[in-house]
């Protein structure tokens, strides 16, 4: 069972609101992630950070921010919420494995964002 | 550069077929595979994985095999049930370019009673 939490569930918000998406894990893990998911399912890699106060932008081009400031939690931040950016948000993080390398990813439940 | 690709879907199966999902990767080092289940609603969880080639990785009746030679892991079940409708999405791990994980485009299984 993956102790990693995303908070809120579900968001519906007005264009320009600024909104922070939570996530928390419980694992010691120093590899965190946020994905974006299309409806067309497919994942993208929006940020990653490999421990406190270290964060790098994916593959995919976002507007949102990101902040490592402890182990345990990656905050993700839209200062000003737009349509575009309505979508699944899923944050993840990964241990090393006994081979040294990245071992499996754990994932939240997601949040579901809706900019209207 | 790294990359997977999987079978496009949806797929659509009757209760107790038999289930194949192709995945073929491209990859500069020695990759670690996965394969992660997505069931409506909810993140994604790890069903599979294997670290090395001829690994054959296997849970809840689903097993891939890691074949270098053919650059492939595809997944397999001999029986599916209707519980088992969910998105599935392969992926690799490579150590070479930084441990990312880089994920197929994701394959939707629908299977009816």
């Amino acid at each position: 069972e993956a102790d990693i939490y995303q908070t809120p569930r579900y968001l519906v918000i007005g264009t320009g609101k600024k909104i922070t998406l939570e996530c928390s894990q419980t694992m010691g893990h120093d590899k965190m992630y946020w994905y974006q998911q299309d409806p067309g399912m497919e994942l993208h890699l929006i940020h990653y950070s490999y421990g406190v106060n270290s964060t790098e932008k994916g593959d995919l081009s976002s507007e949102s921010t990101v902040s490592r400031i402890r182990t345990e939690h990656f905050p993700l931040t839209l200062e000003s919420a737009r349509p575009s950016h309505t979508s699944q948000y899923l944050c993840a993080s990964s241990e090393l494995s006994e081979t040294g390398g990245v071992g499996e990813l754990f994932f939240g439940e997601g949040s579901r964002l809706t900019v209207l | 550069g790294n990359s997977v690709t999987q079978m496009e879907g949806p797929v659509t199966l009757s209760e107790e077929a038999f289930l194949t999902i192709n995945c073929t990767y491209t990859a500069t080092g020695y990759p670690s595979l996965f394969w992660y289940v997505q069931y409506p609603g909810e993140g994604l969880q790890l069903l599979l994985k294997a670290t090395k080639a001829d690994d054959k990785g296997s849970n809840k009746g689903f097993e891939a095999t890691y074949r270098k030679e053919t650059t492939s892991f595809h997944l397999e079940k001999g029986s599916v049930q209707v519980s088992d409708s969910a998105v599935y999405f392969c992926a690799l791990s490579d150590r070479d370019t930084g441990n990312q994980f880089y994920f197929g485009t994701g394959t939707s299984l629908t299977v009816i009673p």
